[in-house]
């Protein structure tokens, strides 16, 4: 199966900024999830937008899904230093067998 | 959530040697577990779907004879990587769903094993 691909790769701001993660794409999708990686760590799930969501917040998160642009963006308001860690976004495949594809992930610093 | 608890979290042998490590879902029922390998600084790679009762699905160029699955009961799969050798040193992380509560289909994690054969 493809991966998608995330950018940037590596993203470095100051505590207080937002940090934008965008993810592509291309298969036809269920639906599109964002997940959290701490460093040696296993991965937190942090929000899922369904093929006919376009916008959804949690908290401090909020994501955006294009279906025509086989796209989405996770964007975290008011970083932390915890937030410091690397961003992966998972597809659900429409006949995928319910596996989720990871895409290549943001590293993610937030300095104080 | 759910909790998906994985041992051991790091685990060393010599070349040759087989290493087994259990993913075990605690307070839910998985029909179904996921195991994914992970290099340093990279995404995560599905290897195989376990399934309970039945044969685990591989995914392509994955050896089922290297990687051996077993999910013997609704809590618990095992992954075996026999005659383990240094390039199969790695990040191994299992998850599973919890469907029977209505999940909307995230995967709950376990922590991870590191695999280093030396």
């Amino acid at each position: 199966s493809q991966q998608g691909e995330e950018d940037p790769q590596a993203l470095s701001i100051q505590e207080g900024e937002n940090a934008t993660m965008n993810c592509s794409y291309k298969t036809s999708i269920n639906n599109l999830q964002w997940y959290r990686q701490n460093s040696g760590r296993g991965l937190v799930h942090l929000i899922l937008i369904r093929s006919n969501e376009r916008e959804k917040h949690s908290g401090r998160l909020r994501v955006t899904l294009d279906t025509s642009k086989k796209s989405s963006s996770l964007l975290i308001t008011a970083s932390r230093a915890a937030d410091t860690a690397s961003y992966f976004c998972a597809t659900d495949a429409t006949g995928g067998g319910n596996k989720l594809t990871f895409g290549t992930g943001t590293q993610l610093k937030v300095e104080l | 959530g759910a909790v998906v608890s994985q041992h051991p979290s790091r685990v060393i042998c010599k070349s040759g040697t087989s290493v087994k490590i259990e993913c075990r879902s605690l307070d839910f029922q998985a029909t179904t577990m996921f195991w994914y390998r992970q290099f340093p600084k990279q995404s995560l790679m599905l290897m195989a779907t376990s399934n309970e009762g039945s044969k685990a699905t591989y995914e392509q160029g994955v050896e089922k004879d290297k990687f051996l699955i077993n999910h013997a009961s609704l809590t618990l799969s095992t992954l075996t990587v026999t005659s383990a050798h240094p390039e199969d040193s790695s990040f191994y992380i299992c998850s599973a769903r919890e469907w029977d509560r209505g999940s909307t289909g995230e995967l709950f994690f376990g922590e991870g094993s590191r695999l280093t054969v030396l």
